[in-house]
């Protein structure tokens, strides 16, 4: 039972936006959505995360949709380092302890 | 700061030996946890703890034991290696609502 659905794969030009769709359709309210990647298999490291607004950091974007069933990770420049799996999870707030679940993720390609 | 630091970052066993994964932070997070990465697929939970003393199972926890003595340490133990054993493990600390921050990972090959 995914608690998030990502595609599995991803291509995107180097330059180019790089626009990562999750499915969140359960998700309840008090529940956050987090994105990670994960490069060359090194440990996951955390891009942004968000409750129901829209986000933005130095790496990248987060749309989350008014209904909050899904959310779009936008990368504004992707570069060749950009290239990674990409998961999409989420926490509930004060009671996540630290556990994270993740899916299979997207394999973002970003060529030149 | 060194973040979350994993020791060894790879390691070859023989079935029936045990060994003690060693995951340490400095960053005084509350919340600690083990994953396990199989090839081509997404983290799993193994084991997590809320705090010194403090320490639960997650999804995949047979075959593992995990203390927490001190804040700043998480050893993994494998008790009876098994090859299905045979992974990439990761720890990662955190606090509330906030982001993990995870380990370079430990290589495990059980022969």
């Amino acid at each position: 039972d995914a608690k998030t659905t990502q595609p599995p794969s991803m291509d995107c030009a180097e330059g180019r936006a790089a626009n990562l769709p999750c499915n969140h359709s359960t998700i309840s309210g008090n529940e956050y959505v987090y994105w990670y990647r994960q490069i060359h298999s090194q440990g996951p490291q955390y891009i942004i995360h968000g409750l129901k607004n829209n986000e933005t950091n130095e790496m990248a974007s987060l749309i989350i949709t008014e209904d909050r069933k899904s959310s779009t990770l936008i990368l504004p420049h992707a570069t060749l380092r950009d290239t990674a799996v990409y998961y999409c999870t989420r926490i509930a707030g004060g009671t996540s302890y630290g556990k994270l679940t993740f899916g299979q993720g997207t394999i973002l390609t970003v060529h030149p | 700061n060194a973040g979350v630091t994993q020791t060894p970052k790879f390691q070859v066993l023989k079935t029936g030996q045990s060994m003690t994964l060693q995951c340490a932070q400095d960053m005084n997070h509350e919340y600690m946890s083990w994953y396990r990465q199989d090839p081509g697929m997404g983290l799993r939970l193994i084991h997590y703890s809320v705090g010194a003393g403090i320490t639960d199972q997650g999804e995949v926890p047979n075959g593992y034991n995990v203390s927490r003595s001190t804040t700043e340490d998480f050893p993994l133990r494998l008790l009876s290696a098994a090859p299905s054993q045979t992974s990439v493990y990761f720890c990662a600390s955190s606090e509330a609502d906030t982001e993990a921050f995870f380990g370079q990972g430990t290589r495990l090959t059980v022969v």
